[in-house]
């Protein structure tokens, strides 16, 4: 089966500072991988669509210039928090799509915990 | 919204009954996927149920669609205690070219030993 991974796992930071965030692809290559963000004991929303070689597109009210998503190959994506507050602490999960068999499949990595002091 | 809604929202059983939870969603769509989410962790993949089929069978799970009424059951057949977790619902949007999931707002499901 497709495996996406996800670094770091977790990541506790000060105020202020910036956090990036990997989403990997390990045996498939996507074009398109999303960023979802879940809060404690809500569901997950989607945050952007990160497609490769292109700007990403966000979702209406997440600040693209605080939420920053490279997708520089086909296997990786990126999201940069900046300037994190103890408000972005949260859950943040990537999914790859993969296109295969006339069917749009979506895999997800682990997730990565943010807590920001 | 983003989300469409399941309900309950939390439900308790003991070990060895049957749970059923319910999604309604808000657009027309070509599948409706479920997902299980144990306490701070990962998604894990259950079922998907394709638009023109009404129901769908794997292992202990049973799910239906009616996309007149817009709405999905998952039922989880003589529940385990290693069940207890989060249980999503997930659609994409037909013809529209949007490629990412909306979730529901979930289901916490506690099976009591």
């Amino acid at each position: 089966g497709a495996v996406v991974s996800q670094h770091p796992s977790w990541v506790i930071c000060k105020s202020g500072t910036s956090v990036k965030i990997e989403c990997r692809s390990l045996d498939f290559q996507a074009t398109t991988m999303f960023w979802y963000r879940q809060f404690p004991k809500q569901s997950l929303m989607l945050m952007a669509t990160s497609n490769e070689g292109s700007k990403a597109t966000y979702e209406q009210g997440v600040e693209k210039d605080k939420f920053l998503i490279n997708h520089a190959s086909l296997t990786l994506s990126t999201l940069t928090v900046t300037s994190a507050h103890p408000e972005d602490s949260s859950f943040y999960i990537c999914s790859a799509g993969r296109l295969a068999g006339g069917g749009d499949t979506q895999y997800f990595g682990p997730g990565t915990r943010l807590t920001v002091l | 919204s983003q989300q469409g809604e399941e309900d309950p929202q939390a439900l308790s059983i003991q070990e060895g009954e049957n749970a059923t939870m319910n999604c309604s969603y808000k657009t027309s769509i070509n599948n409706l996927q479920w997902y299980r989410q144990n306490s701070g962790r990962g998604l894990v993949h259950l079922i998907l149920i394709r638009s023109n089929e009404r129901e769908k069978h794997s292992g202990r799970l049973r799910v239906t669609l009616d996309t007149s009424k817009k709405s999905s059951s998952l039922l989880i057949t003589a529940s385990r205690a290693a069940d207890t977790a989060s249980y999503f619902c997930a659609t994409d949007a037909k013809d529209t070219g949007r490629r990412a999931l909306t979730f529901g707002s979930g289901t916490r499901l506690q099976v009591q030993p």
